[in-house]
């Protein structure tokens, strides 16, 4: 099945930096890929996805790159606010397949 | 948040008892997903409907079943609770389910199985 690695585990920027996490996956036939922001005690929330045949995508702060070839994605916040201290999840899919990756915990420091 | 909730938010029970843990949609979407999240899973998926009383098997399926009797209500069931099953559960939703299948989550069900 399906397996998909996040990088890293946790992450601590400062407030107005850039933060970067990255996933790979291992099945060719996913053609899907989300990702969640997960605050405390909260549900994931969609913050942003990217499809198959697309390479990137961007909405305001926050971009997602997908290389096929190489079977990895990213997801890149800019100018970092506090608010955006979270656990955020990336996820391959194929139809009624999404796997996901294990988190990172991001903190922003004011 | 998509109208999505769930029932009990929170629930203690014991090793070897029955548990049906229960997702509403007011959404009218096709396909429905349970997951469980544990630390350092991510979430897995246990089982997915992607029609009335048409079900299949996730990821992590082992202990538990399904039911779907109508479009807004997906059941998951543990038929003897073990310590095992003890973590967050979600539910979610998605208007699309075979392809790109966006999903929206429900608030989650906290489960200690003691």
């Amino acid at each position: 099945g399906e397996n998909v690695e996040q990088h890293p585990s946790t992450l601590s920027v400062q407030e107005g930096d850039s933060a970067v996490i990255k996933c790979t996956y291992s099945d060719s036939a996913s053609n899907y890929f989300p990702w969640y922001k997960q605050e405390l005690g909260k549900r994931p929330q969609l913050i942003i996805d990217i499809r198959s045949n697309v390479g990137e995508k961007k909405d305001q702060r926050i971009a997602v790159t997908l290389n096929k070839t190489a079977k990895h994605f990213s997801l890149h916040i800019t100018e970092t606010q506090p608010e955006d201290s979270a656990v955020y999840f990336c996820a391959a899919s194929k139809p009624h397949d999404m796997r996901f990756g294990a988190g990172t915990r991001l903190t922003v420091k004011p | 948040d998509a109208g999505i909730t769930q029932s009990p938010r929170h629930k203690v029970t014991e090793t070897g008892t029955p548990v049906t843990l229960r997702c509403h949609q007011t959404e009218n979407h096709r396909y429905m997903y349970w997951y469980r999240q544990d630390p350092g899973h991510g979430l897995r998926l246990i089982h997915y409907s992607y029609g009335v009383k048409d079900t299949d098997k996730g990821e992590v399926s082992d202990g538990y079943s399904v039911s779907r009797s109508k479009t807004e209500d997906f059941l998951l069931t543990l038929e003897s609770a073990t310590s095992s099953q003890t973590s967050v559960y979600f539910c979610a939703i998605s208007p699309s389910g075979g392809s790109y299948n966006e999903q929206f989550f429900g608030p989650g069900t906290r489960l200690t199985v003691l």
